[in-house]
């Protein structure tokens, strides 16, 4: 079992839907994060969360960590092809601490 | 843009053979880690080190071994290449103070 979920696993829409992706767990963190990864390469920091009920916006996306600091969610407005990707969350479950990683979703915006 | 390297980028060779799959970086952070990534899945850590002559086994069991005698520098070797070896592998770092990390490209092994 894994600490962090994330749900979907994969998500196939359209350019200009919107998608949402979370990542839930049973235990406290006391920061979240949220990486994309394009193939071939390593996950690129999108944002981190350490408030919570904190939310983020970057452009089109926006993060919201939840209030006991157990799950997250991220939201894409108007979905463009180039958002197509593995988006992955991970927890610190102290500061400074290693990171756990979800098992990703996979995400493909069609034009 | 995080300055962390990895080589090689590829990689296929045969069974039995000894690899050393390097990475460097040069923000002088002091944590650095590997991870096991098969396409498109999650990432497992398989080994950190959170200073010179620190070196930690993480959650995904390996028969890979790390070294970590400078601070810009994390190799990991694996002694004698299986096929079930075959994956990327991922290198990351992060400063002291911070859980943020930043991933190298990977290096993609095939072992035949």
């Amino acid at each position: 079992t894994q600490l962090l979920e994330q749900s979907p696993q994969f998500l196939s829409i359209q350019e200009g839907e919107n998608l949402t992706v979370y990542c839930n767990s049973s235990s406290v963190f006391s920061s979240l994060q949220w990486y994309r990864q394009e193939p071939g390469e390593g996950p690129v920091l999108l944002v981190t969360v350490v408030t919570g009920g904190e939310v983020k916006k970057l452009k089109r996306l926006t993060f919201q960590f939840g209030d006991a600091r157990k799950d997250s969610s991220l939201h894409i407005t108007a979905a463009q092809p180039g958002d197509t990707g593995l988006y992955l969350c991970a927890g610190a479950q102290a500061a400074g601490n290693k990171l756990t990683f979800g098992g990703g979703t996979r995400v493909l915006v069609k034009p | 843009e995080a300055d962390i390297y990895q080589t090689p980028r590829y990689l296929v060779i045969g069974t039995g053979k000894k690899i050393t799959l390097e990475c460097s970086q040069t923000m002088g952070h002091d944590k650095m880690y590997w991870y096991q990534q098969d396409p498109g899945m999650e990432l497992h850590l398989i080994h950190y080190s959170y200073g010179v002559n620190s070196t930690e086994k993480g959650d995904l069991s390996s028969e890979s071994t790390v070294s970590r005698i400078r601070t810009e520098h994390f190799p990991l070797t694996l002694e004698s290449a299986r096929p079930s070896h075959t994956s990327q592998y991922l290198c990351a770092s992060s400063p002291r103070w911070t859980e943020t990390q930043y991933f190298g490209p990977g290096t993609r092994l095939l072992v035949l």
